[in-house]
């Protein structure tokens, strides 16, 4: 079983406000590192596939980087709206075929 | 196109009784797994495949069985419950590994053991 750790639990911004957060995992063995945004009362749905040190991947406000060297990952939200409000999760995927999700960090965006 | 579906959506089971929780996608997806979801924990992986006839597990996987005899199905089952099954599980398929696509995930099955 390996640690998966994000940062920080919770996050409540103002509209308008930009914010990131932070997955971190082991740097060996590297394969995968996956983000998800969770709504309430939904399932998760994903948001970017990184697989290369350096990536960064981009998808309308939101934006993400990868250090796989320092095993870290950072998701940006820039401007963040109401409808932004959800748990953004990571999963980390090494040489196995097992994914580990960390516990997410709850964004309440306050209009 | 319905994705992954998970059957039924909610379910109380009284303890040491069985019940079988299903997952089907009709995405021809070759990975599939299973996850529980419990407060503070975040998603930890029961059971997965890689393929029909393929099983394998994963971090919490005492108390569960699976089995994939075709590529579409992949029902989790609980032999004789108990209430730390108390949990909501998730299905998700990927197409291979997830490495390129990520996960598509059911809508989740609320289950309650008392």
């Amino acid at each position: 079983i390996l640690n998966v750790e994000q940062s920080p639990q919770s996050l409540h911004v103002q509209e308008g406000d930009s914010t990131n957060f932070t997955c971190s995992f082991p740097s060996s063995n590297f394969y995968a590192l996956h983000w998800y945004r969770w709504e309430t009362a939904k399932s998760p749905e994903a948001l970017f596939v990184m697989t290369l040190n350096g990536d960064e991947k981009k998808k309308g406000r939101i934006s993400a980087t990868l250090n796989t060297k320092e095993g870290y990952s950072y998701l940006y939200i820039k401007g963040s709206q109401p409808e932004d409000s959800a748990t953004y999760l990571c999963a980390f995927n090494g040489r196995g075929n097992q994914f580990y999700f960390g516990t997410g960090t709850s964004l309440t965006v306050i209009p | 196109n319905a994705g992954v579906t998970q059957t039924p959506k909610f379910q109380v089971l009284k303890t040491g009784q069985s019940m079988t929780l299903q997952c089907a996608q009709d995405m021809n997806h070759e990975y599939m797994s299973w996850y529980r979801q419990d407060p503070g924990m975040g998603l930890r992986l029961i059971h997965y495949s890689v393929g029909a006839g393929i099983t394998d597990q994963g971090e919490v996987p005492n108390g569960y069985n699976v089995s994939r005899s075709t590529t579409e199905d992949f029902p989790l089952r609980l032999l004789s419950a108990a209430p730390s099954q108390t949990s909501v599980y998730f299905c998700a398929s990927s197409r291979e590994k997830g490495t390129l696509y990520g996960y598509t995930f059911g809508s989740g099955t609320r289950l309650t053991v008392v």
